[in-house]
């Protein structure tokens, strides 16, 4: 299996601000890597696909890169409704694995 | 717009078999891979696995001998079976498609989530 590793773990920010979220693969898996949001009590929702694109209705404030064995995601201007959890998920391969997430906190 | 609902018991004894559905409806059940996804309380997702509706599956390695999703054209739905269940299968279960964009597998849609609890 392909262990996915996000850091880090939980982050404060203000309305404003720019964060960076991290996520490594155990092994390479091209571009083939997605991130979701999560809000309390809800289902993930699908942000960023490809490593880099952006799903349809996302804010441009979100934004991805990385290839391989390394990715980010970036959230520009924070907005009060991107405070939620994070988390990378890889489709290289079987089993479909995700990262443990990033809780994004107000500061 | 495709939605998803899951349904069945919130609660299963240990070592029985949990059986969730999920309602597909907005689309086509067919053409598409469907998936089950859990998320144990404060951890990340886990795949569970997928169903084709033309009979082919794929199984996480590690609960593939006790898993068993199946798709019904004729209902428009789906469903999971999880055999010999204990404590550690406590988790929000969730259905979701296995969809492609740009050639990448994402889940493009999830059903609102059920909670199970397994109970000894």
């Amino acid at each position: 299996d392909i262990q996915m590793t996000q850091s880090p773990s939980s982050l404060s920010a203000s309305v404003g601000d720019r964060v960076t979220i991290t996520c490594r693969p155990s092994q390479s898996i091209n571009s083939h890597l997605n991130w979701y949001q999560q809000k309390p009590g809800k289902a993930p929702n699908l942000l960023i696909y490809g490593a880099s694109n952006l799903q349809s209705g996302v804010p441009s404030r979100f934004s991805g890169s990385g290839s391989g064995t390394y990715f980010t995601l970036t959230l520009n201007n924070l907005q009060p409704e991107d405070f939620a959890t994070y988390f990378c998920q890889q489709s290289s391969s079987s089993p479909y694995t995700f990262g443990q997430g990033t809780k994004l906190e107000m500061k | 717009q495709v939605q998803l609902q899951e349904s069945g018991p919130g609660l299963v004894k240990s070592s029985e078999t949990l059986s969730l559905t999920c309602t597909v409806s907005g689309g086509s059940i067919s053409g598409s891979y469907w998936s089950w996804i859990r998320q144990p309380p404060g951890k990340g997702p886990e795949w569970i696995g997928y169903a084709y509706y033309r009979g082919a599956s794929n199984y996480s390695p590690s609960l593939k001998s006790r898993v068993t999703i199946s798709v019904d054209m004729s209902q428009s739905h789906f469903s999971l079976k999880l055999s010999a269940v204990t404590a550690a299968d406590t988790a929000v279960y969730y259905c979701a498609r296995l969809g492609t964009l740009g050639r990448v597998g994402v889940f493009d849609y999830w059903g609102p989530g059920t909670p199970v609890t397994v109970s000894s």
